[in-house]
């Protein structure tokens, strides 16, 4: 089974700076679907960015990026030019891509990220 | 455009008493699911239905059934509530269940059971 880890319980970063939020996750597959989702004090669960472990390009979207090592099993969030709106707590997931009963999401336990003025 | 549309948005049971959590989505998806999340545990999954007619069990199942009563709504229901059940629960929603498409949440469910 896969399992994912986000060895971060809590970071902190001051406005406009940059942050990076780890996670690794242990899988024997080859193809799978890594996102980051952000969940502020409000309870939505929110997309942030999505990457496809086929894909050697590492996504960005806007402020936010990932570095994908496949070898390593790590994909962490880069946070640019941090934002007070960017406090919420972060959510690593995986899914396979093989099909049968692996299609479901398997988060990390989170990281609470609080951005200071 | 509303999205996944869960209620109630808040809920207090008694040790024994049942109640359906409804779920409800408007974006044609073919798969849902239900999370719990619980401090310090992330999101877990409880039931998923990948298209209309079909369920299984997700990674914490006990106490909990489901029913997919059409391509829209995805309930969960809780037959004798117990406290190890007080959580938030979280329903989702996805095009289907094996692409890149990714899962669309509702605002979540906070029961508690005394």
């Amino acid at each position: 089974a896969q399992t994912v880890t986000q060895s971060q319980p809590e970071m902190s970063v001051q406005e406009a700076e940059t942050v990076t939020l780890s996670c690794t996750y242990d899988t024997s597959e080859s193809d799978y679907y890594l996102f980051w989702y952000k969940q502020p004090p409000s309870r939505q669960m929110i997309l942030v960015i999505r990457q496809e472990a086929y894909k050697q390009q590492n996504a960005t979207e806007n402020r936010f990026s990932v570095n994908f090592q496949k070898a390593a099993k790590s994909f962490s969030l880069k946070i640019s030019d941090s934002q007070l709106g960017d406090a919420a707590m972060y959510f690593c997931a995986y899914r396979s891509r093989s099909g049968g009963s692996n299609y479901k999401l398997t988060f990390g336990k989170g990281t609470l990220l609080t951005v200071n003025p | 455009n509303a999205g996944v549309t869960q209620t109630p948005k808040f809920q207090v049971l008694k040790t024994g008493q049942s109640m359906t959590l409804q779920c409800a989505q408007d974006m044609n998806h073919n798969s849902m699911y239900w999370y719990r999340q619980d401090p310090g545990m992330g999101l877990r999954l409880i039931y998923y239905s990948a298209s209309e007619g079909t369920t299984d069990k997700g990674e914490v199942p006990n106490g909990y059934n489901v029913s997919r009563l059409n391509k829209r709504e995805f309930s969960l229901r809780l037959e004798s509530a117990a406290p190890s059940q007080t959580s938030v629960y979280f329903c989702a929603s996805s095009a289907t269940d094996y692409s890149n498409q990714p899962q669309h949440f509702g605002d979540g469910t906070r029961l508690s059971i005394l």
